[in-house]
């Protein structure tokens, strides 16, 4: 079965700071990862995703993320936070080829402080 | 380029009433998935079709629930009667086919369920 966590229910951040969402995975074969992030009262929206090759992908609003296989995780990434980053974030995770659903995490809300 | 379009976006009706949420896919997308979203459960896949043909149910939480797909530009996710646990966000969400299960999915808002 494949699986995502994000450990971290909350991350707070000052606004200028780096910031870090975590997210590991749990699947049985090469995985497919993502990132979307949820404003209030809106649908999730796609960031970024790694399929293959280079391991820091890079998305929409200056995000990235970091595949790191030895330690399956795909960490969402941002140089310099905003406070219009606050939202809340997901990690999901595909296994098969195809169009199966993909496997989210439970969420992560980011809160950047100014 | 439109999105998903779901609808109502709000439906407040009481315990007992048919509810019917609709979802509009993405022109050209093969598949379409339906979600809930609580605070206690996160999101939770409902159930997904694959060019039209529902392929996995299983997250149906009830016989109560039902959903169909008469066409690739239409989708309508039904509860029948509602209870008040069945208040959520509902969304719809759609994806092209090929890229080798590289494609992300593309959610509409959501339908926001409240049964009194």
């Amino acid at each position: 079965a494949q699986s995502v966590a994000q450990p971290e229910d909350q991350v707070n951040v000052a606004e200028g700071n780096p910031l870090t969402v975590k997210c590991t995975y749990s699947v049985s074969g090469n995985p497919y990862l993502f990132w979307y992030v949820q404003y209030p009262n809106r649908g999730l929206q796609f960031l970024l995703k790694y399929i293959t090759g280079d391991n820091l992908v890079k998305g929409s609003y200056g995000f990235e993320a970091e595949f790191n296989k030895s330690q399956t995780s795909f960490h969402l990434k941002k140089p310099s936070a905003l406070v219009s980053d606050s939202a809340l974030y997901f990690c999901a995770v595909r296994v098969s080829s195809g169009n199966t659903p993909l496997v989210f995490g439970k969420g992560t809300r980011l809160s950047v402080i100014a | 380029d439109a999105g998903v379009i779901q609808s109502p976006r709000h439906e407040v009706t009481e315990m007992g009433q048919e509810v019917t949420l609709r979802c509009k896919p993405i022109s050209g997308h093969n598949s379409l998935f339906w979600y809930r979203q609580t605070m206690m459960r996160g999101l939770e896949l409902l159930i997904y079709f694959n060019n039209n043909v529902p392929i996995d149910d299983s997250g149906m939480p009830e016989d109560r629930f039902s959903a169909k797909m008469p066409n690739a530009s239409f989708s309508t996710l039904k509860i029948q009667p509602s209870e008040p646990r069945d208040s959520a966000v509902y969304f719809c969400a759609s994806s092209p086919t090929g890229g080798q299960g590289g494609q992300p999915q593309h959610f509409g808002d959501g339908t926001r369920l409240s049964i009194l």
